[in-house]
Formats: structure tokens, sequence, C-alpha cells
């Protein structure tokens, strides 16, 4: 079983509709969840990082935990074309050790 | 002012060679890791160090060496190159060894031949 699992897609989304990504995680302990956005031949961006269960809201972006289920999940509302990137869940472990899901690409559509 | 660069963004290399990948940092953080993405784009930590001393070192050859000089310079260098070491190689930093958001550099593009 792979540590941090995402949905590969590609998850087509027309433009302006709600993106929902999803992710699941194995270490129960883990305390800390970051979203990165990864365009291609780039580096991974932070988008958003959650502690705590619940959603946390940051423009367009909401990111919800729920450490009971070991889910946590990344919407992008009015979606754009320059959201089209590829989405990493990222989970930390003990010192930082940051476990990285394959990513979830997604193409916004005109 | 960029946060965490890397040296060289490409390298071409014959099989057998040997090469090295620099990496520094200007804020100011005591972690550094290398990570390195294959061809299916999995991201996979191979090293970490804080305040020089190492504190992570997954399951990698022992063809890589990384060297931290100070605590904003990380190094990953490589003995041996093999067809299998194609990938690109990202350093990243965070503020401690904790929960902290890692800030990652431009990465390294390594195709051996």
């Amino acid at each position: 079983q792979k540590e941090v699992e995402q949905n590969s897609g590609p998850l087509s989304v027309p433009e302006g509709a709600i993106a929902s990504l999803n992710c699941t995680y194995s270490d129960r302990g883990s305390q800390s969840f970051f979203w990165y956005r990864q365009y291609s031949g780039k580096s991974p961006e932070l988008i958003m990082s959650i502690y705590s269960n619940g959603d946390k809201e940051d423009g367009r972006f909401t990111a919800q935990l729920n450490k009971a289920s070991q889910y946590v999940s990344l919407l992008i509302r009015d979606s754009q074309p320059s959201d089209s990137a590829t989405y990493l869940c990222a989970v930390n472990g003990s010192w930082g050790k940051l476990q990285f899901g394959a990513g979830t690409q997604v193409v916004v559509t005109p | 002012d960029t946060a965490v660069s890397q040296t060289p963004k490409y390298l071409v290399t014959q099989m057998g060679n040997d090469k090295s990948i620099k990496c520094e940092q200007n804020l100011g953080h005591d972690t550094m890791y290398w990570y390195k993405q294959d061809s299916k784009k999995f991201l996979k930590i191979m090293f970490s160090y804080n305040n020089k001393e190492l504190i992570i070192n997954e399951t990698v050859p022992n063809r890589f060496s990384p060297k931290s000089p100070d605590k904003a310079h990380l190094n990953l260098h490589i003995n041996s190159l093999e067809l299998g070491d194609s990938a690109v190689y990202f350093c990243a930093s965070s503020v401690g060894t904790g929960q902290e958001t890692q800030y990652f550099g431009p990465g390294t593009r390594l195709l051996v031949l």
C-alpha cells in the first residue's frame, strides 16, 4: 500500500467550475499536510498547508482535512486555464520527511 | 532574489562518470533536502541535513553522497552514474525539522547516456 495515494487523472474541468482533488494517507501519526502545484518542467510550489481538522480557505483554494478518515482534499473554485498543472499531496511524518503522492493532473478546458 | 537555487540546471553525461549538483538557500533555513523525481513524476526524498548534520538517509545507493559545508549549502555527488539515475533532482529547505513547509529549488535535470 502506498503511503500517500491520489487519483492520477487527468481531471478535466471546465473553466469556471470547481476542481476537487482527493488524497488519502496511511500514517495515522501524520501532523501536517500540504498541497503543491507543479507545472510541467517546473518545481513544486506550495498552494496550501493544513494542520487541523476542518477547512482552510485561501483565495480560490480550500483544503479540507479529516484525520479520522486519513483524508485530505483540495478544492479549486472558479478554475482557470492557469490552474492546469499537476497537484501533489504531501504528508509530513517524522523529521520533516515529506511523503508525496503521485500527483493528480488537472486540465482546465476553456 | 532566488530563495533556493541549484546548479547546474541541466546535466547530460555518460554512464560511469562522476558528477556533482550544488544547492544554496538564502532563506536562513536550518534544514535542507534532496529529492529525486523520476520519469513517472513521483517525488521521493533521498537525504536531509539539519545544521550540517545528516538526519534523513533513505535507501539510496552509496554512489550518492551528500555534503553540507554549512547550513545554507547542500551538495550531491554521484559516482559511477547509471542510466537509472536519469531524473530531476530537487533541493528543498525548511525552517526546522518538524512540520514546516518545504520550499523547492528549480531542479537539476540529469540525463545519463
